[in-house]
């Protein structure tokens, strides 16, 4: 079964940073591009960041572009969101979701996603 | 990288079909055959329904089904039950190698 958990959540001060991770299992962690997705609270999703199998392609929106930065680590199984920079309405659930291909030409669509973990970023 | 253009809410009696518009660009829906579609229940993570425009994963209701003309997509469910009510997203790739969603449907059964 396929398994996504994040973390590294939680209460941060505008221009902050924070770290968040995607623990990932049951499935080849190194054959598949991975996403984050964020949602504001009682508000629709918005695609923040994709990043190939290999790590050799990163893919972002204007909104976050110079201030996230994804990454990950195929032995450890991990994926990661750096975000700086931290603004009020950066505040959300962010979700960790696996990529339907090796992801060299962007984000097609995403299966599963995991429970998400909440930043809130405020003063 | 305006979001996708969807009906805020659309509702039915159990057993009705209602149909979910999604509408784009030339830059996305218009140009690829990457259109996805996600069901979320209240406080749970989405769930895709529908991808590719119209293939559904293993496990997905053959009630749901989707479909695209031009720069409009859309998704029909069939036979609502009860634990259809949820908000449905549609998502399509984007010819800046983006993902865009749309703003969600809340369905509701009457």
């Amino acid at each position: 079964e396929v398994q996504l958990v994040e973390s590294g959540g939680g209460l941060v001060q505008p221009g902050g940073s924070l770290r968040l991770s995607c623990t990932a299992s049951g499935f080849g962690f190194n054959t598949y591009a991975m996403n984050w997705v964020r949602q504001a609270p009682g508000k629709g999703l918005e695609w923040v960041s994709s990043i190939s199998d290999l790590g050799g392609s990163k893919y972002y929106p204007d909104s976050v572009k110079g201030r996230f930065t994804i990454s990950r680590d195929n032995s450890k199984n991990t994926l990661y969101l750096q975000m700086k920079s931290l603004r009020v309405e950066d505040t959300a659930v962010y979700y960790c979701a696996k990529g339907s291909d090796s992801g060299d030409y962007g984000p097609k669509w995403l299966d599963p996603w995991g429970q998400g973990t909440l930043v809130t970023v405020s003063s | 990288q305006s979001a996708l253009t969807q009906p805020a809410s659309v509702s039915g009696s159990p057993g009705q079909s209602v149909t979910i518009s999604c509408t784009g660009t030339s830059n996305d829906v218009g140009s690829y055959d990457y259109v996805s579609w996600y069901q979320q229940h209240p406080g749970k993570a989405p769930k895709v329904i529908i991808y590719d425009v119209s293939r559904r994963p293993s496990g997905v209701s053959h009630r749901f089904s989707g479909s695209k003309s031009g720069y409009t997509a859309s998704l029909a469910i069939s036979g609502l039950q009860g634990e259809d009510e949820a908000t449905y997203y549609c998502s399509s790739y984007t010819s800046r190698t983006t993902l865009v969603f749309g703003g969600g449907t809340r369905v509701t059964v009457l």
